[in-house]
């Protein structure tokens, strides 16, 4: 089945510790975003890829940091520098970028817990 | 930046009953995507309107899309307790600081009672 898969589903940290959360997709889509959702704030951009070996900050990048080395993969690493980092992280693609900008296919997220 | 503000930020609602959400964008968007996601679950795309003044519907959902495609509704009529989640509107920015971005609405979380 196409899709994206994220992993782990739950995770638990302490503090201090750094985390990274897996995001796979076999959808061919180029471009890939990373999201926190709080509740009753929406969803937040950490972070976006456009292509391979690019990717811009969104509007709370601080703390976190990710990378994009081949097409289907795009994680995400919660950092200790990252002051609040209990949320729900959704990963999503799209096929298009900027104005063509197509429909979000999310993943089923992660619940990072921190301790 | 841009700010997509959506509103009524809770609904409770008797079953049969009828459900709007509004959203409105700080800046003119390219187009705006609608999304439900249900309890404990995640974002699924329902929608995009491009065109100014544009009506789309699915069943009992009806999307508008205002004419200077600034703000944008979604309407349930009749709900049903499948309804029940958080639906959001994403706006697609068409110009200034934010071009290319789309920016994601609070979410309006829609409770049925049976």
């Amino acid at each position: 089945d196409g899709g994206i898969t994220q992993s782990p589903k739950y995770l638990f940290r302490k503090e201090g510790q750094n985390v990274t959360l897996s995001c796979e997709q076999n959808l061919n889509h180029d471009a890939m975003y990373w999201y926190r959702q709080d509740p009753g704030q929406g969803l937040r951009l950490i972070y976006y890829s456009q292509i391979v070996n690019d990717f811009q900050k969104g509007d709370i990048a601080e703390g976190y940091s990710v990378s994009r080395e081949k097409k289907e993969s795009f994680p995400l690493t919660v950092t200790s520098a990252q002051k609040n980092p209990t949320a729900f992280y959704l990963c999503a693609s799209s096929t298009g970028a900027g104005l063509n900008t197509g429909e979000l296919f999310f993943g089923e997220g992660s619940r990072l817990t921190v301790l | 930046g841009q700010q997509v503000m959506q509103i009524p930020q809770y609904q409770h609602v008797q079953e049969g009953e009828d459900f709007t959400t509004y959203c409105n964008s700080s800046t003119t968007l390219s187009n705006i995507q609608w999304y439900k996601q249900r309890p404990g679950g995640h974002p699924v795309f329902l929608i995009q309107l491009v065109k100014s003044g544009e009506v789309k519907k699915q069943k009992r959902l009806t999307f508008q899309f205002g004419e200077a495609k600034k703000n944008s509704s979604l309407h349930i009529t009749a709900t049903q307790t499948t309804d029940v989640g958080t639906y959001f509107c994403a706006g697609l920015n068409a110009g200034g600081t934010s071009y290319g971005k789309l920016t994601f609405g609070q979410g309006t979380i829609l409770t049925v009672h049976p």
